[in-house]
């Protein structure tokens, strides 16, 4: 019974594709959250919605586009893949603000 | 700008030991820190959590102090177990707010 979980675990693809990935929670939390983990495993937020509605949007390309259809899941739409966008990807979620985040276990995207 | 900073970028210990993991912030507004446990191929997992009314909250075999006049963290781990071998991130919030800030992550070795 996986709380938050992601699809999928790996993807390798082309500069210029557009790929998605998905996230479930089953914890029931009203936040999620993407985040980005680079090669030096720095760990960034990149968005967070709140009841589906967008409340953190950092400093993203637009080539990056979240939607909520519930409050269970958040996926994360990437458009014209560049080489920098290689790292890992994971979804978190939290019952509201300063609570727990609990984290997937991570999408390992691969552009080549 | 906000940081969250660690002193050592790797932590060696013997098994058996106490490990004490150190991180600094910037951020004085910062109320509520955590910190994070990650195993290779995993997502980071919640170890403990403290707010700035407190300067101490113990877990099982964890240790957290907060000392906000240096604006100073740190995990302190009892009897440390090969299965403590990871990267810890400490990671803040502030002023309520769903945005979490990691640090750099310090990567702890267990040796037999």
């Amino acid at each position: 019974d996986t709380a938050v979980s992601q699809t999928p675990k790996y993807l390798v693809t082309q500069m210029g594709n557009d790929k998605s990935i998905k996230c479930e929670q089953n914890l029931g939390h009203d936040t999620m959250y993407w985040y980005k983990q680079d090669s030096k495993k720095f760990l960034k937020i990149m968005f967070s919605y709140n009841n589906k509605e967008l409340i953190i949007n950092e400093t993203v390309p637009n080539r990056f586009s979240p939607k909520s259809p519930d409050k269970a899941h958040l996926n994360l739409h990437i458009n014209s893949l560049e080489l920098g966008d290689s790292a890992v990807y994971f979804c978190a979620s939290s019952q509201g603000p300063q609570e727990t985040q609990y984290f997937g276990p991570g999408t390992r995207l691969l552009v080549l | 700008g906000e940081s969250v900073g660690l002193h050592l970028p790797t932590l060696s210990v013997q098994e058996g030991d106490n490990s004490i993991i150190n991180c600094d912030y910037s951020n004085s507004a910062s109320d509520y820190f955590i910190w994070y446990k990650q195993e290779s191929g995993k997502g980071p997992q919640f170890i403990i959590d403290i707010r700035s009314n407190m300067d101490k909250r113990q877990g099982q075999r964890v240790t957290v102090l907060l000392n906000k006049t240096v604006k100073h963290l740190s995990l302190q781990i009892a009897a440390t177990q090969p299965g403590d071998s990871a990267v810890y991130f400490c990671a803040e919030n502030k002023g309520g707010g769903n945005k979490l800030t990691f640090g750099t992550g310090t990567q702890l070795k267990v040796e037999l």
